[in-house]
C-alpha cells in the first residue's frame, strides 16, 4: 500500500516552454500532498505544500508563479514549471500524506528528471 | 538554516555488521523523526518512526534511537546487507503538521 507515482519519470525540454508533471496517490487518498526538489549530492528541498482543493502553500524563495501547483483531487497534484530555464533542471519528487493519519509520513513518488536545455 | 543534521557524508560497512547512522537537530519543536532510504534517481522509501514520547523503535533489522536530552537520533541496520546500500536520510516533523525537514543524506555502502 501507500503507492505514489509521477509522470513523466523525466522529461527534457527547450528553455521558455513550461512543462508538467503529475503527482498521483494509486491506493490512498491524500488531502495533503508536497513538492521537492533534490539537486545532485544534496538533501531534499521542500519547494511547497499542497491541499486540495485550495492554494498551495510555497516555501520562501520558491516563485509561485514559476511553480504553478493544483491540487484538483485527492488522488492528484501537479506541478507546472512554466517558462523553463537551465537553472530549473533539477530532481522534482513529490510526496504523499494519507488523509486521517496521525503521524507525519510521507510516501514519495519515484520523483522527475527535468533537464531544460 | 540547516535543523536537520547528518554530520557524516558517508558509512562504509562490512555485510553482516552493524550500521549506525547518526542525526542531530536543533528545533526543539520537533515532535516526530524518520528515516528514509534513497537510491539513485529514485524516491526516498519510508524505512522507520519514532515519537518524542518514546526513545527508542524497532522493526525488523532497523532500530532508531532517540535522546531528547540531546537532541540527537541514531539508527542502527543490523546485520548490514548488500541491498542497504544506498543514501539515508534522516527527517523531523514539528508544530507544522506534515512538513518535514531532511537531513543532507550518510551514504551507505555495504561490503561483501
Amino acid at each position: 500500500g501507500a503507492v505514489v507515482s509521477q509522470h513523466p519519470s523525466w522529461v527534457i525540454c527547450k528553455s521558455g516552454t513550461s512543462v508538467k508533471i503529475e503527482c498521483r496517490s494509486l491506493d490512498f487518498q491524500a488531502t495533503t500532498m508536497f513538492w521537492y526538489r533534490q539537486f545532485p549530492k544534496q538533501s531534499l528541498m521542500l519547494m511547497a505544500t499542497s491541499n486540495e482543493g485550495s492554494k498551495a502553500t510555497y516555501e520562501q524563495g520558491v516563485e509561485k508563479d514559476k511553480f504553478l501547483i493544483n491540487h484538483a483531487s485527492l488522488t492528484l497534484s501537479t506541478l507546472t514549471v512554466t517558462s523553463a530555464h537551465p537553472e530549473d533542471s533539477s530532481f522534482y519528487i513529490c510526496s504523499a500524506s494519507p488523509s486521517g493519519l496521525t503521524s507525519p509520513e510521507q510516501y514519495f513518488g519515484p520523483g522527475t528528471r527535468l533537464t531544460v536545455t | 538554516d540547516q535543523q536537520v543534521k547528518q554530520n557524516s557524508p558517508s558509512l562504509s560497512v562490512q555485510e553482516g555488521r552493524i550500521s549506525i547512522l547518526n542525526c542531530d537537530y536543533t528545533n526543539s519543536m520537533f515532535d516526530y523523526f524518520l528515516w528514509y532510504k534513497k537510491y539513485p534517481a529514485e524516491g526516498p522509501t519510508f524505512l522507520i518512526s519514532i515519537s518524542s514520547i518514546k526513545d527508542k523503535n524497532e522493526d525488523g533489522r532497523f532500530t532508531v534511537f532517540l535522546n531528547k536530552s540531546a537532541k540527537h537520533l541514531s539508527l542502527h541496520i543490523v546485520p548490514s546487507q548488500p541491498g542497504d546500500s544506498a543514501v539515508y536520510f534522516c527527517a523531523a516533523s514539528g508544530n507544522s503538521w506534515g512538513k518535514l525537514q531532511f537531513g543532507a543524506g550518510t551514504q551507505v555502502v555495504v561490503t561483501p
